[in-house]
């Protein structure tokens, strides 16, 4: 399976910028990069997806490598609602997404 | 637009008994995942459909789980006999399809054996 590696834990500061980094490093070609976060007891929700090119929605940006081994999720000004664990997945052409343990944010005040 | 709909939310039997999840998925999603959520862990894919065809059920351990998607939209998920491992909360998922697009999550079963 399609293989990431992400920090375990990361804190943040209130309203400032948060980078989450992800390895990929046995990433093929035509893999996508998705990331999604889970709050406490609710299921995953999407974040954001990209396959070479940066992308930026209203959650957050993704930063892709130009190697595509490595790919950063930012939230531009964390929120204490953006406390979740965030994981980030490949998805291949043969649609596998296997999930990781993620990173969990903690967001202080 | 709705969301990915699961019943019940909650759930308690005893070892050896049965029970079934039922996922009702996004409008118009081919796709449709179920996943299994130990506590403290990532979700991990029991089984995925496209349509009403089997893509991956590698991980479902069919000598007790089963899973069928009628008429590619609801789907079951059935446990028969549950162990006390298979305490965890049961997320379904759909996709518009298997590559490239992003799945939409329902809140989950949560399942406790005693």
């Amino acid at each position: 399976d399609a293989k990431t590696t992400q920090p375990n834990s990361m804190e943040s500061n209130e309203e400032e910028p948060v980078h989450l980094p992800c390895n990929h490093s046995t990433i093929s070609g035509t893999d996508y990069i998705h990331w999604y976060r889970q709050l406490p007891s609710q299921g995953p929700e999407y974040v954001i997806h990209g396959l070479t090119s940066n992308v930026n929605n209203r959650m957050a940006s993704l930063a892709i490598a130009e190697d595509r081994k490595s790919s950063t999720l930012i939230l531009h000004r964390a929120t204490l609602r953006d406390a979740a664990v965030y994981y980030c997945i490949l998805n291949t052409n043969a649609g596998k997404s296997t999930f990781g343990d993620g990173t969990t944010l903690t967001v202080k005040p | 637009e709705a969301g990915v709909a699961q019943s019940p939310r909650y759930k308690i039997i005893e070892k050896r008994q049965s029970v079934a999840f039922w996922c009702n998925p996004i409008s118009g999603h081919a796709t449709l995942y179920w996943y299994q959520q130990i506590l403290g862990q990532g979700p991990k894919l029991l089984i995925q459909f496209q349509n009403n065809g089997v893509v991956d059920d590698s991980q479902l351990p069919k000598d007790r789980f089963s899973a069928e998607r009628l008429k590619g939209v609801d789907s079951t998920l059935k446990i028969q006999p549950a162990k006390l491992e298979d305490s965890a909360v049961y997320l379904c998922a759909s996709s518009l399809g298997i590559f490239g697009y992003e799945q939409y999550f329902g809140p989950g079963t949560r399942l406790t054996v005693t």
